[in-house]
């Protein structure tokens, strides 16, 4: 199973909007609604932001949303903060496997 | 607060099998399964396959097939990955993950991570 295409990069000022985007194939992006996104701080372990395409669990702030269109699976992060600053992961069930993206690093300018 | 505590790093020889341990508390072990991703140094996020505690099901990485077993103790609430046949790409933090019982489709919370380094 090939890993989901995530750009590696993404910036934004303080207060600004950004997405990331996880391109994958009908096999497991657009084959289901079983899509995830992961935090990652250096040295730490993940942190699960969205699940099932756009819901949030508890405790995760409003800022963070997810959607879905075919197959490619959206992340957005509204008033952009310094401790948003971290590498995001998605991930998407298959009936077979859990495929990740290769990340992308968020930076806050 | 629901916590996934691992057991401390390990050195291995090539050739050589590892086991990681992943103690659960605070939730009821046997209503969800457990994940394991591993990530290599400065590398993305690899998943390794998953058990269901509640049934004892597994469905592992077809690239580990043959050399990954993932095993539960109900009684203890603690799940452990054995991996086997080491290499120098196997060096990598190994993460468990609470998951669904019934298909991985989301991984909450983590655990603090394993670090397993594979060097002659």
């Amino acid at each position: 199973q090939s890993a989901l295409t995530q750009p590696a990069s993404v910036s934004g000022s303080p207060g600004q909007s950004i997405t990331i985007s996880c391109t994958g194939t009908s096999s497991d992006v657009g084959g289901n609604n079983y899509v995830s996104w992961y935090q990652q701080h250096p040295g730490k372990a993940p942190k699960l932001m969205i699940y099932d395409v756009s819901n949030r669990p508890s405790g995760v702030s409003t800022r963070f949303s997810g959607s879905k269109s075919g197959n490619t699976a959206s992340l957005t992060i509204s008033g952009l903060q310094a401790e948003d600053e971290a590498n995001y992961y998605c991930s998407s069930y298959t009936t077979s496997s859990s495929v990740f993206g290769g990340g992308t690093k968020l930076t806050v300018l | 607060q629901v916590q996934l505590v691992q057991s401390g790093a390990e050195v291995k020889k090539p050739g050589a099998s590892v086991k990681v341990s992943c103690k659960a508390s605070s939730y009821t072990f046997t209503s969800y399964g457990i994940s394991w991703v591993r990530q290599a140094p400065g590398q993305g996020l690899e998943w390794m396959g998953w058990i269901s505690a509640y049934n004892g099901n597994t469905n592992y990485a077809q690239k580990l097939q043959g050399r990954v077993t993932m095993t539960t103790d109900t009684s203890t609430s603690t799940a452990y990955m054995e991996l086997r046949s080491l290499s120098s790409d196997d060096t990598a933090v190994y993460y468990c993950a609470r998951t669904n019982r019934l298909r991985w489709n989301w991984f909450d919370p983590w655990g603090q991570g394993t670090l397993v380094t594979v060097s002659s």
